[in-house]
């Protein structure tokens, strides 16, 4: 069965400070997908990034990075230099390679950056 | 890119009356479409998987009687929930793949809040 574990629930830090949230996934599948969507106060969902299984190399784009580690089934996105703006819900996702179905969210981390 | 519209954004209702919750994909087709239903500070969790023509595929533990899906075209599904109560009060999420690009990530709509009086 595939599950997506998200274990800090809640994170405060101050405007400017760096911060990671953990993923750490489960699957029997070789294909996968690891996501990241932002869920801000207003409720839609914004698509951060998706990963392959069989991509390992870590991603930045602007201030986000993710650093995939498939010996630790993990998958951490790190804000760099938050910003209120950055105050969300972020969900971390896997899916099966193919269909959609099986389309699994964490159960969140909700971050919050303090001017 | 890829755009999900969702109608309407907010409502309110008595309860048991029925509510219509439409998912459009805008500018592309969508033989699959996906419906979540998310509480107040959880997760989403998917309910029914809606295929166009056909019927819906719902998760367990969700009523297909109560929780009405209709795929009638490639741009739109709509979830009906009937007789609604106020345990049915939640944020109603749809999302879709474009036809033929099942490695695209899935497009969501902005998400229905449901509230039942």
């Amino acid at each position: 069965a595939q599950k997506v574990t998200q274990a800090q629930t809640e994170i405060s830090v101050v405007e400017k400070e760096d911060v990671t949230l953990d993923c750490v996934y489960e699957t029997r599948d070789t294909t996968y997908y690891l996501f990241w969507y932002k869920q801000p106060p207003s409720g839609e969902l914004v698509f951060l990034i998706r990963r392959n299984s069989f991509d390992e190399q870590n991603e930045i784009s602007g201030r986000y990075s993710w650093n995939f580690q498939k010996s630790t089934s993990s998958f951490n996105f790190t804000i760099t230099a938050s910003q209120v703006v950055d105050s969300a819900v972020y969900f971390c996702a896997l899916s099966e390679a193919l269909g959609g179905q099986n389309f699994v969210f964490g159960p969140g981390t909700r971050l919050s950056v303090l001017p | 890119g890829a755009v999900v519209s969702q109608h309407p954004s907010w409502v309110i209702c008595k309860s048991g009356t029925s509510v219509k919750i439409e998912c459009r994909s805008l500018d592309f087709q969508a033989t699959t479409m996906f419906w979540y239903r998310q509480f107040p500070k959880q997760s989403l969790m998917l309910m029914a998987t809606s295929n166009e023509g056909s019927k819906a595929t719902y998760e367990q533990g969700v009523e297909k009687d109560k929780f009405l899906i209709n795929h009638a075209s490639l741009t739109l599904s709509t979830l009906t929930v009937t007789s609604a109560h106020p345990e049915d009060s939640s944020f109603y999420i749809c999302s879709a793949r474009s036809t033929g690009q099942s490695n695209s990530p899935l497009h969501f709509g902005n998400g229905t809040r449901l509230t039942v009086t």
